[in-house]
């Protein structure tokens, strides 16, 4: 999805917190998504939010929602070696989502 | 992933042959969605189904067809496969409302040699 634009890589070290961003186009999305897919595997809804809240908070996870410059955050707290992963940001568009090009977290000790 | 197969899991095809991919769902969603997945370009929607019989075409949808005879499978082809198709292809199914996003197939690994 050229409207999405992630950052392509990112690496954190253990323990720390990781950020990783998002801008999106479609102002009128309603929800908005983080994916996780692991090495070989599909993609795993990580967590989403709707396009109303500003923040949303699940156990380490935190999304942060800027409607009006358009950007979206995920932060993982205390990162660890099973967050390695590529995270995707996706928004909604009508029926479809639209998807970054993914942004490869590589954890290190 | 629950409720939603993709077969095969890897196929190697020669050029120019027609080569045909299966996504399966048990969950009776009315959505189903074909995307392919290349490094650099995420996701990038190929088809839809929003019902039986009932397909669109996504942003890179040339030399691929679909069909949906049944709410369960969603078939994917490519008409005869090149090697710019070598990709991944999930597979999606989700409700209208898209709440809770898509749930993805395992993914079909395609090598077009």
């Amino acid at each position: 999805g050229e409207d999405v634009e992630q950052s392509l890589f990112l690496s954190v070290r253990e323990g720390d917190s990781s950020v990783i961003n998002c801008t999106y186009t479609d102002s009128s999305s309603t929800y908005l998504y983080w994916y996780k897919q692991e090495p070989g595997a599909g993609l795993q809804l990580l967590t989403y939010i709707f396009s109303n809240m500003d923040m949303k908070q699940d156990q380490r996870l935190t999304v942060l929602l800027n409607k009006k410059d358009k950007h979206l955050s995920l932060r993982i707290a205390d990162t660890q070696t099973g967050d390695s992963a590529i995270y995707f940001c996706a928004e909604k568009e009508d029926y479809k989502l639209s998807f970054g090009a993914g942004t490869t977290v590589t954890v290190r000790a | 992933d629950a409720g939603i197969t993709q077969s095969p899991r890897h196929k190697v095809t020669e050029t120019g042959t027609p080569v045909t991919l299966r996504c399966h769902q048990t969950e009776n969603h009315r959505y189903m969605y074909w995307y392919r997945q290349d490094p650099g370009h995420g996701l990038r929607l190929i088809h839809y189904s929003y019902g039986v019989k009932d397909t669109d075409k996504g942003e890179v949808s040339d030399g691929y067809s679909v069909s949906r005879s049944k709410t369960e499978d969603f078939l994917l082809t490519l008409e005869s496969a090149t090697s710019s198709q070598t990709s991944v292809y999930f597979c999606a199914i989700s409700s209208p409302q898209l709440t809770y996003g898509y749930t993805f197939g395992s993914g079909t690994r395609l090598t077009v040699v």
